[in-house]
């Protein structure tokens, strides 16, 4: 079947450290792929997405690269904020599929 | 412009009661969704609207929970004998297409808690 496995956390990291926060994925065919981020109080919201092989999608300082020979499609940062703590999930949508398949999302906690 | 809005916020209910959780979806947007997300886990899909087809219903974890959708319009997901077990943030969603490269936006959900 289709699923979506994420790094567990929580992730804890100092203001200005650098961010991975791994996701790989097994599916049929070639899947779009999504990353949202849940705020503290807050919906979800789209962060970032790719729909194919070698795409790189990009936001607010994030980005994930969409790779077909490791099915993975790893979030980074460069330098993260007190503000970036939230819940992160990976999710994947195929190409005949009507739904986003979530992964269990990953808890970031940011100290200054 | 205005965002997926839901309905209530918040609900506390009584074991064996019924409940209605309403969806209004971004307007213009085909295809409607429904996701559960259980305390501590990622979201699992309930049931998927697109235009005038058939409704997909593969989600839905028994036969006590049903939803409807006016044309392109409201969305509204109903649970009968509520139990124990259904107490879960309810998130609707849109998208503009049906397409699997499309955005799905969501609301800001419905806690449901069964006491």
């Amino acid at each position: 079947g289709n699923s979506v496995t994420q790094m567990e956390g929580p992730v804890t990291l100092s203001e200005e450290a650098f961010l991975t926060i791994n996701c790989t994925y097994t599916a049929t065919g070639y899947p779009s792929l999504f990353w949202y981020v849940q705020y503290p109080g807050e919906g979800l919201q789209l962060l970032l997405k790719a729909t194919k092989a070698d795409d790189k999608g990009s936001n607010k300082g994030f980005e994930a690269t969409y790779r077909k020979e490791t099915t993975s499609f790893h979030l980074e940062k460069g330098s993260v904020q007190v503000s970036d703590s939230a819940v992160y999930f990976c999710a994947l949508r195929i190409i005949d599929g009507n739904k986003l398949v979530f992964g269990a999302g990953t808890i970031l906690r940011v100290k200054s | 412009g205005a965002g997926v809005s839901q309905s209530p916020s918040n609900k506390v209910t009584e074991k064996g009661k019924d409940v209605e959780l309403r969806c209004d979806p971004i307007s213009g947007h085909t295809a409607l969704y429904w996701y559960r997300q259980r305390l501590g886990q990622g979201l699992e899909f309930l049931i998927y609207f697109q235009g005038n087809s058939a409704p997909d219903k593969s989600g839905l974890p028994s036969d006590r929970f049903s939803a409807e959708r006016t044309g392109e319009s409201v969305s509204t997901l109903t649970i009968q004998r509520t139990q124990q077990e259904d107490s879960a943030v309810y998130l609707c969603a849109s998208s503009l297409t049906p397409l699997y490269t499309d955005t799905q936006y969501f609301g800001p959900g419905t806690r449901l808690t069964v006491l």
